[in-house]
């Protein structure tokens, strides 16, 4: 059990450019989520996949967020035309079985600055 | 809608006492779980323990325990004799088991433990 990995750890680009962030879950888990975290917040809800299925998007994913997982083992998100308001901590999570008690283990994150 | 509230901003323990975070939730489910993670300054979040709506008994797990007041819907976090490696950020968290299985975080509280 390597833990969940995420790339990069840190990524600063200017406004209007274009992002794609990676999530490598744990190996033998179906279920993958991604979150945001501001400063002084909890994290937020974004998306979630289980296996390549994307069956869940929050509000909160404009139409510049994109998100796969396209064989059902890691996934990326990629922000277009990014804004100022983007620059965030992008969290990926991932749980396995059928029991909705399994915990989610998170990654390290990924914090987007926008310039 | 579901909702978690944390209305300690911050808490300051010394070494070796023990200490209770304050989590109240607000859900019109029956059945759901209840987390608490823990997220040090390296922003990786880290799951502590869980509880489940119908669980007749208080989890633990080593040095944490969750109060568990369901008419109250109240989950407080208590954590023993303190360790100057508990300082971090303290989130609860919540997850229907109706729906898909997202998280419902709160602010969290930042704890201090000092020597």
């Amino acid at each position: 059990d390597t833990g969940v990995s995420q790339d990069p750890r840190h990524k600063i680009t200017k406004r209007g450019q274009n992002v794609t962030f990676r999530c490598d879950p744990i190996s033998e888990h179906n279920r993958l989520y991604w979150y945001r975290q501001t400063l002084g917040q909890g994290p937020e809800f974004l998306t979630y996949f289980q296996n390549e299925a994307q069956l869940e998007k929050s509000r909160l994913l404009s139409d510049r967020f994109s998100a796969e997982r396209p064989k059902g083992s890691f996934s990326t998100l990629e922000i277009q035309r990014t804004e100022q308001g983007d620059s965030a901590m992008y969290l990926c999570a991932s749980s396995g079985g059928d029991d909705s008690n399994q915990p989610q283990h998170f990654g390290d994150g990924t914090r987007l600055s926008i310039l | 809608a579901q909702k978690i509230t944390q209305t300690q901003p911050g808490m300051f323990v010394q070494e070796k006492e023990a200490v209770t975070l304050d989590c109240t939730y607000d859900t019109s489910d029956q059945s759901y779980g209840l987390f608490w993670y823990k997220q040090p300054s390296s922003g990786e979040m880290i799951f502590l323990i869980y509880q489940g709506s119908y669980d007749e008994q208080n989890a633990t797990e080593g040095r944490y325990s969750l109060n568990f007041q369901k008419a109250r819907k109240s989950a407080n976090l208590v954590i023993s004799a303190s360790q100057l490696g508990d300082s971090a950020m303290y989130f609860c968290a919540m997850r229907s088991n109706s729906g898909y299985s997202t998280l419902t975080f709160g602010k969290g509280t930042m704890l201090l433990v000092s020597p």
